[in-house]
């Protein structure tokens, strides 16, 4: 069976310094993985997907992750964090069986600072 | 442009009333999902469906029912609400590729919040 660990539930950065969200998976095969953001009262929104074309990913809102199959890690970065880049992330890997099933991650909360 | 749209957006139930929570996509994807999000426990799959008539459960489905009747439609009821089911429900939908290789995303509703006192 697929999982995925957030290492962190909640990170703070300061507006204009890099963000990093950390996230590590368990697969038995080669994984689909995601990540979602969820501001308050909203539902997920796509940020960006991995399925197994180039490792290096790029999402919306300048947000990028990149795909580690020797450290089995997906971790979410930013350059500069932007006060509206404060939310809720998921990371998440795809299953298999039927259904296209989705596993999350707990969620990391970011947390931007003037 | 509505995507996934659920109803209603808030809720408040009795313990022991029954409620229906209504999902509708305009996207023509044939699989659809309701989740729960519950404080630092990230989603947790309730029921999902791979077309209209067929049903199954996922990993927390007790205290639970759903249909699909329709592509468009899957509303899921709670026929005994207890104070367990407190919670943010969040319907999903996706297409399908031959057997799910990739995993394709899922999109999401804004949710129901329900609170059962």
């Amino acid at each position: 069976a697929q999982s995925v660990t957030q290492l962190d539930s909640h990170v703070s950065v300061s507006e204009g310094t890099p963000v990093l969200l950390r996230c590590n998976y368990s697969s038995s095969y080669s994984p689909s993985l995601f990540w979602y953001v969820q501001h308050p009262n909203k539902g997920l929104q796509l940020l960006l997907k991995y399925t197994s074309a180039a490792t290096l990913v790029k999402g919306i809102n300048g947000f990028e992750a990149e795909f580690k199959k020797s450290e089995t890690s997906f971790h979410l970065t930013k350059p500069s964090a932007h006060m509206s880049d404060a939310a809720e992330y998921f990371c998440v890997v795809g299953g298999t069986g039927g259904g296209n099933k989705l596993t999350f991650g707990t969620g990391t909360q970011l947390k931007v600072e003037l | 442009n509505a995507g996934v749209t659920q109803t209603p957006k808030f809720r408040i139930l009795k313990i022991g009333q029954s409620m229906t929570l209504q999902c509708t996509q305009d996207m023509n994807h044939n699989y659809m999902y309701w989740y729960r999000q519950d404080p630092g426990m990230g989603l947790k799959l309730i029921y999902y469906s791979v077309g209209a008539g067929i049903t199954d459960k996922g990993e927390v489905p007790n205290g639970y029912n759903v249909s699909r009747s329709t592509t468009e439609d899957f509303p899921l009821r709670l026929e005994l609400a207890a104070p367990s089911q407190t919670s943010v429900y969040f319907c999903a939908s996706s297409y399908s590729t031959w057997r799910d290789r990739p995993n394709q995303p899922q999109h999401f509703g804004d949710g129901t919040r329900l609170s059962i006192l």
